[in-house]
Formats: C-alpha cells, sequence, structure tokens
C-alpha cells in the first residue's frame, strides 16, 4: 500500500464544475503539498499546508492533520486547469524526505 | 532570477555509459533534491541535500551518486547506465525541506539503450 493515496486517479469535468481532489497519507508528516503538473512537464507548486485551509484565486486546498487527509478544490473549473495534480507529504522528525502520490489527471472539457 | 536551472532536457545512453545531470538554483535554497518520475508511479527521491557538503539517501539512490560543494549547484551523476535508470528526472529546490514553494527544474528525459 502506498503511503501517499490519491483520488480519484482520473476525473474528467465540465467548465464551471466544482472539483475536489483528495490526498490520504498513513505515515506521520510535518507538511504537505499540492503541486500541478502541466504536459510537457513542468512542476509548479501550489500551496503547503501544515494545518487548516489555503486559498489562492480559485483554488483551495485544506488539510485534516488527525484524519491524515489533505483535499484540493478548483471552483469554477477552466479548461486550463486541466494538468496533474500531486499530493507530497514532507515526512515528520528529521528525515528531511519528501514522499509524492501518484498525481490525479484533471481534464476540464470546455 | 533564473529558479532551477537544469540541463541537459534531453539525453540517450548507451548502456554502461556515465553522465552527470547537471542542477543550479540561484535562490540560495539550502534544500535541493533530485527525483525521477516512471509511468504510473509518483515521484521518487533519489538524493537530497540540506546544504553545502551535506547530501543523503532518498528512496531509490543506487547507480546514482551526488555532490553538494556550492549552495547553487546539485549535479546527479549516473554511474553507469542501465536500461532502468530510462526515466524523467526532476531537480527541485525550497528553503528547507518544509519551505512554502518548492521550485522544480523543467526536467531531464533519460532514455538508456
Amino acid at each position: 500500500k502506498n503511503e501517499v493515496e490519491q483520488s480519484p486517479q482520473n476525473l474528467t469535468a465540465q467548465e464551471g464544475e466544482f472539483i475536489t481532489i483528495n490526498c490520504s497519507y498513513s505515515v506521520g508528516i510535518s507538511a504537505l503539498h499540492w503541486l500541478q503538473q502541466h504536459p510537457g512537464g513542468g512542476i509548479v507548486s501550489l500551496f503547503m499546508l501544515s494545518s487548516g485551509k489555503k486559498k489562492h484565486g480559485r483554488l483551495i486546498a485544506t488539510i485534516n492533520i488527525q484524519e491524515k487527509h489533505s483535499s484540493l478544490h478548483i471552483t469554477a473549473s477552466h479548461p486550463r486547469d486541466s494538468a496533474v495534480y500531486i499530493c507530497a507529504v514532507v515526512l515528520g522528525g528529521a528525515t528531511n524526505k519528501l514522499i509524492f502520490g501518484t498525481g490525479t489527471l484533471l481534464a476540464v472539457q470546455p | 532570477n533564473a529558479g532551477v536551472t537544469q540541463t541537459p532536457k534531453f539525453q540517450v545512453l548507451k548502456t554502461g555509459q556515465s553522465m552527470t545531470l547537471q542542477c543550479a538554483q540561484d535562490m540560495n535554497h539550502e534544500y535541493m533534491s533530485w527525483y525521477r518520475q516512471d509511468p504510473g508511479m509518483g515521484l521518487r527521491l533519489i538524493h537530497y541535500s540540506v546544504g553545502a557538503g551535506i547530501t543523503d539517501q532518498g528512496e531509490v539512490p543506487n547507480g546514482y551518486n551526488v555532490s553538494r560543494s556550492t549552495t547553487e549547484d546539485f549535479p546527479l551523476r549516473l554511474l553507469s547506465a542501465a536500461p532502468s535508470q530510462t526515466s524523467v528526472y526532476f531537480c527541485a529546490s525550497s528553503i528547507y525541506v518544509t519551505g512554502n514553494t518548492i521550485y522544480f527544474g523543467e526536467g531531464s528525459w533519460l532514455t538508456v539503450v
């Protein structure tokens, strides 16, 4: 079983829909990152969370440390949001290591 | 600010050859790391560094070597390339491992034949 699980693996939405991508982890962490990877490979950092909720534009990320779960929400989705969204956790303690989920492939159709 | 510069973007190697993937950042970040990305798998940590002169192994270090002689540079060396090392490689940096933003290089597509 992977230490970081994302769901769904693939998601197709219509433009304007509200989208939720989930990330569950089974290890102790000190922080969690959400990343976006566009076709062609470039990876962009969206959020880093250690508690609570963060919002940037149409993107909202939440984390529940007790339940070991995080969600990424996209409001009013747009075709330009089509990408792979990746959850990565920073292992707790002094390990200095990140473990990544396998990503969620999002396609937003006009 | 160039961010994280990673070279080369594409490379084809023959089995047994060695090569170095270059990674440089100009943001004075302490934490730098190398990952490989394979189909159906998440990015996996190869090696990382928390500062000049300090490196450590990640999840999949075998067949790779790193050094960190300066804060700016973190090259990844393939010692004797094998077809199993065919992958996309990403270098990343951040202020600390828990830094708010991780900056990634554009990736290096490596094929070992």
